[in-house]
């Protein structure tokens, strides 16, 4: 069975600090793509970052940065300078390859930059 | 083109009524899902459809009733709903498995 876990409920953070949200999964498959999603108050999930698990390479884009971790089973998201527009319910989560499982989201974290 | 479009926005009903939800995309993608989630919650996957073929029905009770008409469009027929079905309702869309799923705004359902 797959398991994503995001262990911070809630963080605040004062606006130009820089933020790191945990995710670690668990999997026993091989093959598998992990992902992050933006839950702004409005409701839509917005797509973040995939990765599949053969690739370890860490990513930066803009102020994001994710560190992929597969000896630790982690997927940790950094926001470099956070903005008020930052704020929102971020969701890690697991699909594996084999057959038509569903995606397994973590229950999320949600950030609140202050001004 | 990267939008799922879901009608309505927002949905009072009562107890007795039939309504409809209804989700859209335009991005070729063959794998559509409708997605509850309740307030601080993530969301619940509820169905998904496959090549228009339902393939994953959550053991979701029978007064939810998915349509897959074609390979945009994506339906969920409500009749008879609970209090307790107030939720936002999530469809998403995928061209095949493992890749991301692209979300559309959700449509925040209260039944009276």
């Amino acid at each position: 069975a797959q398991k994503v876990t995001q262990a911070q409920t809630e963080i605040s953070v004062v606006e130009k600090e820089d933020v790191t949200l945990d995710c670690v999964y668990e999997t026993r498959d091989t093959t598998y793509y992990l992902f992050w999603y933006k839950q702004p108050p409005s409701g839509e999930l917005v797509f973040l970052i995939r990765r599949n698990s053969f690739d370890e390479q860490n990513e930066i884009s803009g102020r994001y940065s994710w560190n992929f971790q597969k000896s630790t089973s982690s997927f940790n998201f950094t926001i470099t300078a956070s903005q008020v527009v930052d704020s929102a319910v971020y969701f890690c989560a697991l699909i594996t390859h084999s057959g038509n499982t569903p995606l397994v989201f973590g229950k999320g974290t949600r950030l609140s930059v202050i001004a | 083109d990267t939008e799922v479009t879901q009608t309505p926005k927002h949905l009072v009903m009562g107890m007795t009524n039939k309504k409809s939800l209804k989700c859209e995309q335009h991005m070729g993608h063959r794998a559509m899902y409708w997605y509850k989630q309740k307030a601080k919650k993530p969301p619940e996957l509820m169905f998904v459809y496959s090549y228009e073929k339902l393939s994953i029905n959550e053991s979701v009770p029978s007064r939810f009733s998915p349509e897959c008409p074609n390979s945009s469009l994506l339906n969920l027929h409500l009749h008879a709903l609970q209090p307790e079905d107030s939720a936002l309702y999530l469809c998403a869309s995928t061209h095949m498995q493992g890749n991301e799923q692209f979300f559309g705004p959700g449509t925040r359902l209260t039944v009276l």
